[in-house]
Parts: structure tokens; sequence; C-alpha cells
């Protein structure tokens, strides 16, 4: 069965910072681009960062550009979001996914992201 | 990057067809045949139910369809069910090698 689990989300304060993992299983990880997809509650999908397979190549959103930082590691199937610098609007659920051609399959469950003091 | 267009909301009877419109500009949908499209659910992660445009996942119902035109794109659901209610997010890569997502439709079935 193919699986994507996100964890590391929770509360954190203003300025602070939070590491996302997202483990991958049933899934060819290793040769599959991957990326993170935010959602405030009750609104639309955000694009926030993708990956290549080999780390070289990483993509930003301009809100999360110089903040947050995406990363892997292929020998433990997992994916990385590192938050820097959190302000009340990077509160969200954040999903990885993975890609399939262009376009995001599978989804994981989604993690949620407070930043409340 | 500013986020594709959609309606709000649409709905339709039992049976009925209804289309979701997803307009872009020519930096996004009207450069590339990377449109994909998401159903969520409630509670739920986005299902991938149409990518390239037009190509269906297995395990994908056939009552869903894709098409674009020029900068817009549109997602057809025919046949209309009750299980078919839900959010509906279009999604395209761009010339800035990066990805966005439309504002999302409600559909509701009545």
């Amino acid at each position: 069965e193919v699986q994507l689990v996100e964890s590391g989300g929770g509360l954190v304060q203003p300025g602070g910072s939070l590491r996302l993992s997202c483990a991958a299983s049933g899934f060819s990880f290793s040769g599959n681009w991957m990326h993170w997809v935010r959602q405030v509650p009750g609104k639309g999908l955000v694009w926030v960062s993708c990956i290549n397979i080999d780390g070289s190549v990483t993509r930003y959103a301009d809100s999360v550009k110089g903040r947050f930082t995406i990363s892997r590691d292929n020998a433990k199937n997992t994916l990385y979001l590192q938050m820097n610098s959190l302000g009340a609007e990077d509160t969200a659920v954040y999903y990885c996914a993975g890609a399939s051609s262009m376009a995001f399959d599978p989804w994981g469950q989604g993690t949620l992201v407070t930043v409340s003091s | 990057q500013s986020a594709l267009t959609q309606p709000a909301s649409v709905s339709g009877s039992p049976g009925q067809s209804i289309t979701i419109s997803c307009t872009g500009t020519s930096s996004d949908i009207g450069v590339y045949n990377y449109v994909s499209w998401y159903q969520q659910r409630p509670g739920k992660a986005p299902k991938l139910i149409i990518s390239d445009v037009s190509n269906r996942p297995s395990g994908v119902s056939n009552r869903f369809s894709g098409s674009k035109s020029g900068n817009t794109a549109s997602l057809t659901i025919s046949g209309l069910q009750a299980e078919d209610e839900a959010d509906y997010y279009c999604n395209s890569y761009t010339s800035r090698n990066t990805w966005v997502f439309g504002g999302g439709t409600k559909l509701t079935v009545l």
C-alpha cells in the first residue's frame, strides 16, 4: 500500500521554526520528485515547494522563498520541510505529495501547523 | 504567481453533467499541457482525478473528463452522483518552473 505520512506539525510562536517530515512507503520515493502543498483550513490549496530525485534542484513559492528549505533523505525514504521565521500566514495543513508526471500523486494525510502566541 | 480562476461553486442534479472552468494565463495553462484536477472531500487529502489536461489515472471513473482551450481548462463530470459532492481544484505548471492551483470550486449535488 502506498503511504505518505507527515509529522512534525504543531503550535509554534511567531518567528519560530519547525521541521516537517514525510515518510514514504510502498512508493518509489527515490525515483520521484516530491512536493509540499499547504491549505489554510477552509481555504484553497497552495503549492509550496518541490525537490528533484537527488535533491540537487529545489523550487519554492515566492511566499516562502528564503524562509523554508526542502530536503530529502532517500536512504530513509523521507522528505523534509524546514520552516523558519514563521508567521501567522503560515498557519495551514501541510501535505506532502509525490510527483506523477507534472501532477501530484500520491498525497499524505497532512499535518497541521499553527503559528500563534 | 496569482491563483488560477475557478468558479466558487457549481451545482447539478443527479444524472446531469456539470463543467468547472479554470482560467489561467499564457504563462501557465496557455503554454503547457500540464493541467491537473483534484477532488477533495471534507477532512480528506486531495485526490488526483485528471493529469496532463485529459488523462484519467487508473481507478478514476470515466465520468470525469478534462479539456483545454487557450488559457482555460475545464473539468466535466457526467452522470452526476451524490458521491461527487466535493471541492475540486485545478493546477498548472508555470513558466517560472513552479506550480499554481486554482481557488477551488465547491460542487453541490442537489
